[in-house]
């Protein structure tokens, strides 16, 4: 039972540049969501999906898509990317919207150069 | 003013010492609240989930929620060098628009 896994663990890009963020959860949670943690600022939301087949934008939307492949897959793009989208992206899970603890996945480190 | 205030230390005691970690919030909707520890270059896990006023042990350490005052701890007793970490503090309710909030997190050190 891993969790919550997240590939890659880190990258680096060009500014223009995109790439997608992976996310996968094999606790059979319905909601799914996507943070970036900035130094001084915590965790900042950027979208979430409540249940498969739904996406909403959060705090900070700008910049990224969403895709919620399945159940399990939550993915997160960003298609041209900028030095302000350094940062560390977490994926996290709960068993229903607003429902019960998140469970974090380990991190994507994101250097925009 | 941010929903929820919480001091990025860094916070430096003894190992042995009582931690008092705390946070403050704005919105009195909320109604679940959680403690989460991070170490460095890892991503957050749970540490204690409460819901509504009251305190909550496990092990060495105690959660405590004040509604009232809008004030939430977290005590650890008997700190170890390998306490050392930044704690996050969360809370989220269940009515009207969904959100879950963070505090931006304080940073511990427990010296040996």
């Amino acid at each position: 039972n891993a969790g919550v896994t997240q590939t890659p663990k880190f990258q680096v890009l060009k500014t223009g540049q995109s790439m997608t963020l992976q996310c996968a959860q094999d606790m059979n949670h319905n909601s799914m969501y996507w943070y970036r943690q900035d130094p001084g600022m915590g965790l900042r939301l950027i979208y979430y999906s409540a249940s498969e087949g739904t996406t909403d934008k959060g705090e900070v939307p700008n910049g990224y898509n969403v895709s919620r492949l399945n159940k399990r897959e939550f993915s997160l793009r960003l298609e041209s990317a900028a030095p302000s989208q350094t940062s560390v992206y977490f994926c996290a899970s709960t068993p229903r919207l607003a429902g019960g603890t998140q469970y974090f996945g380990p991190g994507t480190r994101l250097l925009v150069l | 003013q941010k929903e929820v205030e919480q001091d990025p230390g860094p916070l430096s005691v003894p190992e042995g010492a009582i931690v008092s970690l705390n946070c403050t919030y704005s919105n009195s909707a909320f109604q679940y609240f959680m403690w989460y520890r991070q170490y460095s270059r890892k991503g957050p896990e749970l540490l204690m989930y409460t819901y509504s006023s009251g305190n909550k042990e496990d092990g060495r350490f105690t959660a405590q929620v004040d509604k009232s005052s809008k004030y939430i701890s977290l005590f650890i007793r008997d700190s170890q060098p390998s306490d050392s970490a930044t704690y996050l503090c969360a809370m989220y309710t269940t009515s009207g628009t969904y959100k879950y909030i963070f505090g931006t997190g304080t940073r511990l050190k427990v010296l040996a």
